[in-house]
């Protein structure tokens, strides 16, 4: 069965730091791979997504991740925190089933961003 | 113009009674979900349709009943509600054919069960 993982709950920055989130993955076959951000009492916001035509894929909002097949992760970055980052980061698989889609969530990351 | 619309924001009941919600998308898309963010924000999804049709119905007790009329609303009836009902539950779209495809999540009805 597919999974995610995501190392580090909690995540805090100082503004204009770089921004490293870590999500890994398990997958006997390539996976569709999915960052969603959550804004406080919000719903879920897609910030990018890998689907095999790029290794490094660009999303909203400066984001960008990288899927690296050998460590079976799929990192989000940014180079510099803006306060407006502040969020909980969520990284999902894509199981494939008949064509038919579900996304199995990792537990999440709360980015605090710091003057 | 909001994509995926869920009424209630909010809804706060007693134990044992009998609630819906509702959820409604002007996307054009023909694949709906329920999902459950509970007190600790895990997400998990609960069930699927497709054209009005049942495809994923992830081990949630029959409690829940979740309806579509058509393929732009998908509904969630909670009888007897318990206090470990008490989350977030977020509608979500999505195209279907490819598991590539995006899916769109409404605002989420916060439900507080006392």
């Amino acid at each position: 069965a597919q999974s995610v993982t995501q190392l580090g709950s909690h995540v805090s920055v100082s503004e204009g730091a770089l921004v490293l989130l870590r999500c890994n993955y398990s997958s006997s076959v390539p996976p569709y791979l999915f960052w969603y951000v959550q804004y406080p009492n919000q719903g879920l916001q897609l910030l990018l997504k890998y689907t095999s035509a790029a290794t490094l894929v660009k999303g909203i909002n400066g984001f960008e991740a990288e899927f690296k097949k050998s460590e079976t992760s799929f990192h989000l970055t940014k180079p510099s925190a803006h306060m407006s980052d502040a969020a909980e980061y969520f990284c999902a698989v894509s199981p494939f089933s008949g064509g038919y889609n579900k996304l199995i969530f990792g537990a999440g990351t709360r980015l605090a961003v710091h003057p | 113009d909001t994509a995926v619309s869920q009424t209630p924001k909010y809804l706060v009941t007693q134990m044992g009674n009998d609630k819906s919600i509702k959820c409604e998308q002007n996307l054009g898309h023909d694949t709906m979900y329920w999902y459950k963010q509970d007190s600790k924000k895990f997400l998990k999804i609960m069930f699927s349709y497709n054209n009005k049709e049942l495809i994923i119905n992830e081990t949630v007790p029959n409690r829940f009943s979740p309806k579509s009329p058509d393929k732009a609303h998908l509904n969630l009836h909670i009888n007897s509600l318990e206090l470990g009902d008490s989350a977030v539950y977020f509608c979500a779209s999505s195209r279907t054919g490819d598991v590539s495809y995006e899916q769109y999540f409404g605002p989420g009805t916060r439900l507080t069960v006392t």
